[in-house]
C-alpha cells in the first residue's frame, strides 16, 4: 500500500514565482494536512482538511498561502508571491478514521527553495 | 492556545549513555501524546503514544511516562545507539483533531 506521495521533492522560485505543491494522501485517509517544517519552529501546521473540507487553515499563513482538495486523493498547496523566507520544507500528512490517538503518515516532503 | 514544548533543540550523547529528551504540554486538557521520529532524508514516522488507560508505551527500545502532575511526556532510553541519531518531535491531539508539534530535538549519537 503505498504512503503519502509528494511532488516535486525539491523546488528552486525566484521571488514573487507562484509555486504549487502536490500530495497525495494514503488511499482511504479522511484527513490531511500540510505542515511547514524548519530548524527554529518545528512543524508550523498550514491546513487541515477533513472530508475535504477545510478545518484550520493556519491563521498567519492566510495570505499567499492556499491550500486545496478537489477530490479525496489529491491535494496541492499554492504559495503566491513567493517569498525568501518562504524557503523550508513543506510537508504533507494524512490519517484514517479513528480516535484522537491515531497514527499520522507523512510524506518526505518538498523542499522549497527561493531565491 | 495548545502548545506542546521541547525544550533541548539540540542533543548529544556518547553510545550507551541513556538518552532523555524532554515534552511538556499544555495542562488545560488532557491531550493524546505522541513521539514521532524523523531519520535523514526520510518522512517523520511515529515512534509511540499515550494510552488512555496510563500503561507506558514502549517501542525500539524507547518509551515515554506520562505525568499529568507535571504535564510531561519526555522520552527515554537506557542506552543510546549510533542508529538512534535523528530529529524528534513530540506532539499533541487535544480533542480538535489536528496535531500540535513541537519546535523538535535533533539527537546525534557519537562513537
Amino acid at each position: 500500500d503505498a504512503g503519502v506521495t509528494q511532488t516535486p521533492r525539491h523546488e528552486v522560485a525566484e521571488k514573487g514565482q507562484t509555486i504549487i505543491l502536490k500530495c497525495e494522501p494514503v488511499s482511504g485517509h479522511n484527513d490531511l494536512f500540510w505542515y511547514r517544517q524548519t530548524k527554529i519552529q518545528g512543524l508550523e501546521l498550514l491546513s487541515y482538511f477533513r472530508s475535504k473540507s477545510l478545518m484550520e487553515d493556519g491563521g498567519a499563513f492566510k495570505d499567499r498561502f492556499k491550500a486545496e482538495m478537489l477530490n479525496s486523493s489529491f491535494s496541492t498547496l499554492k504559495i503566491q508571491p513567493t517569498e525568501p523566507k518562504d524557503s523550508a520544507v513543506y510537508l504533507c500528512a494524512s490519517r484514517g478514521q479513528g480516535a484522537g490517538d491515531t497514527e499520522v503518515f507523512f510524506g518526505k516532503g518538498t523542499r522549497l527553495t527561493v531565491v | 492556545g495548545d502548545s506542546v514544548t521541547q525544550t533541548e533543540g539540540l542533543v548529544t550523547l556518547t553510545e550507551g549513555l541513556p538518552v532523555m529528551l524532554n515534552c511538556t504540554y499544555q495542562s488545560t486538557y488532557s491531550p493524546f501524546l505522541f513521539w514521532y521520529v524523523q531519520h535523514l532524508n526520510e518522512a517523520p514516522k511515529l515512534l509511540l503514544k499515550s494510552f488512555t488507560d496510563n500503561k507506558r508505551p514502549e517501542h525500539q527500545g524507547f518509551h515515554a511516562t506520562l505525568h499529568k502532575s507535571s504535564s510531561s511526556f519526555h522520552l527515554q532510553k537506557s542506552s543510546a545507539q549510533l542508529s538512534d541519531s535523528a530529529l524528534y518531535y513530540c506532539a499533541a491531539n487535544y480533542g480538535n483533531e489536528k496535531i500540535t508539534f513541537g519546535a523538535g530535538t535533533k539527537l546525534t549519537i557519537k562513537p
